[in-house]
């Protein structure tokens, strides 16, 4: 079995703010797990992915996500946001044995001007 | 080239209207996966091909009806829909199960 937390469904920053948004993953075999972006009224775009390999994973547009396998999370950082970073962001696990994407709820990014 | 096209963007529909829905990748890939989203939630998976033969069927209703012509072609066929089918409906395609899914960027469904 596996699933995904996302804490906090909506989480505001200032421009310019470091972002945090917090995934946290329950699987019985070890995870590959991933985070993606969906800007309004558009499909998902895969910002990062974890597999196995680097613990610390970077991926686009200044991103990325650490794996703490004591911790079971994953979650993804940002150093500086931007105004077009805003948009709904999606944790989802997967593993070796599973055909199927699980996805968190989600959470709703907002940026303050 | 990581890019998945879906047709079209947007679909009205009648509920006695039969209609479909078309993705294309031209990655290569031989998984292909429908979801359905409903707005503020993630996507729920429909369907998944491997091989253009059907995997796995989440239990979706028989008024959605898939079909995967050949390993770069998906469709969905949608027949008597109801007004809760309305919701985007995202087109995934892997190179492999378990492999990192890239998605289309959606048909927005609304059935009247």
């Amino acid at each position: 079995a596996q699933s995904v937390t996302q804490l906090g469904s909506h989480v505001s920053v200032s421009e310019g703010a470091l972002v945090l948004l917090r995934c946290n993953y329950s699987s019985s075999v070890p995870p590959y797990l991933f985070w993606y972006v969906q800007y309004p009224n558009q499909g998902l775009q895969l910002l990062l992915k974890y597999t196995s390999a680097a613990t610390l994973v970077k991926g686009i547009n200044g991103f990325e996500a650490e794996f703490k396998k004591s911790e079971t999370s994953f979650h993804l950082t940002k150093p500086s946001a931007h105004m077009s970073d805003a948009a709904e962001y999606f944790c989802a696990v997967t593993n070796f044995g599973n055909e199927k994407l699980t996805f968190g709820t989600g959470t709703r990014l907002t940026i303050i001007p | 080239d990581t890019e998945v096209t879906q047709t079209p963007k947007h679909l009205v529909m009648g509920m006695t209207n039969k209609k479909s829905l078309k993705c294309e990748q031209h990655m290569g890939h031989r998984a292909m996966y429908w979801y359905k989203q409903k707005a503020k939630k993630p996507p729920e998976l429909m369907f998944v091909y491997s091989y253009e033969k059907l995997s796995i069927n989440e239990s979706v209703p028989s008024r959605f009806s898939p079909e995967c012509p050949n390993s770069s072609l998906l469709n969905l066929h949608l027949h008597a829909l109801q007004p809760e089918d309305s919701a985007l409906y995202l087109c995934a395609s892997s190179r492999g199960l378990r492999e990192t899914q890239y998605f289309g960027p959606g048909t927005r469904l609304l059935v009247l």
